[in-house]
């Protein structure tokens, strides 16, 4: 069963545009959600936990259990914006990642 | 650097043949796991230790070894049986499932 979806492969925006990349999970406990970020040729890294309520980068992403979603959200883009974003549901025993949507910020 | 090493970065293995990739933490971290990172399917696990001398099996562990024999060591071994090794591995590890993942940077295993 698919824990976790980003519905969208591909996003483009354009710099300074609003940018949101969607998250939706299904898990019957309390969900544990990340958004982890993969720059080009670095490796994976955490970008926010929802438990700590920070912003990071200037991206934010609210825990939204009726509509069981986790949408990361920026409101101005930047290039170096530009990366593949995944988002992560914790379990208790591992995590559950989605698929990923590869985010180009167009200047 | 990001204090989780996986090696060798590229890999090439003939059909029939098994392969085994390194991952070394000095994090003192409890639990480690091996994710496959195919394009399109974002992170699958394959194995996963929350302590020494102990390890579960993720969602596609066949044709897949592992071992935990020091904290700081989770060797994947990719055998023969399994049908598709061609793949970007990943390892990571926790300190505890609320702090997130520590990723390494990668192997990447081809078969010839």
């Amino acid at each position: 069963a698919q824990r976790v979806t980003q519905p969208e492969k591909l996003l483009s925006v354009f710099k300074g545009a609003p940018v949101e990349l969607k998250c939706n999970y299904s898990y019957s406990g309390s969900p544990e959600l990340f958004w982890y970020v993969q720059y080009s040729r670095q490796r994976l890294q955490l970008l926010l936990r929802h438990i700590s309520r920070e912003s990071i980068k200037g991206f934010t992403a609210d825990l939204n259990k009726g509509e069981t979603s986790f949408h990361l959200k920026k409101p101005f883009a930047q290039e170096e914006d530009s990366a593949m974003y995944y988002c992560a549901l914790g379990t208790g025993n591992q995590f559950y990642f989605g698929t990923g949507t590869s985010l180009t910020v167009i200047p | 650097d990001g204090g989780i090493t996986q090696s060798p970065k590229y890999l090439f293995r003939k059909e029939g043949q098994n392969v085994t990739l390194s991952c070394e933490q000095n994090l003192n971290h409890d639990a480690m796991y091996w994710y496959r990172q195919d394009p399109g399917q974002g992170l699958r696990l394959i194995y996963y230790s929350q302590i020494v001398n102990d390890f579960q099996k993720g969602d596609i562990a066949e044709g897949y070894s592992v071992s935990r024999e020091k904290k700081e060591s989770f060797p994947l071994t990719v055998t023969s049986a399994q049908k598709n090794p061609t793949a970007f591995y990943l390892c990571a590890s926790s300190i505890g499932q609320q702090w997130g993942y520590t990723f390494g940077s990668g192997t990447r295993l081809t078969v010839v």
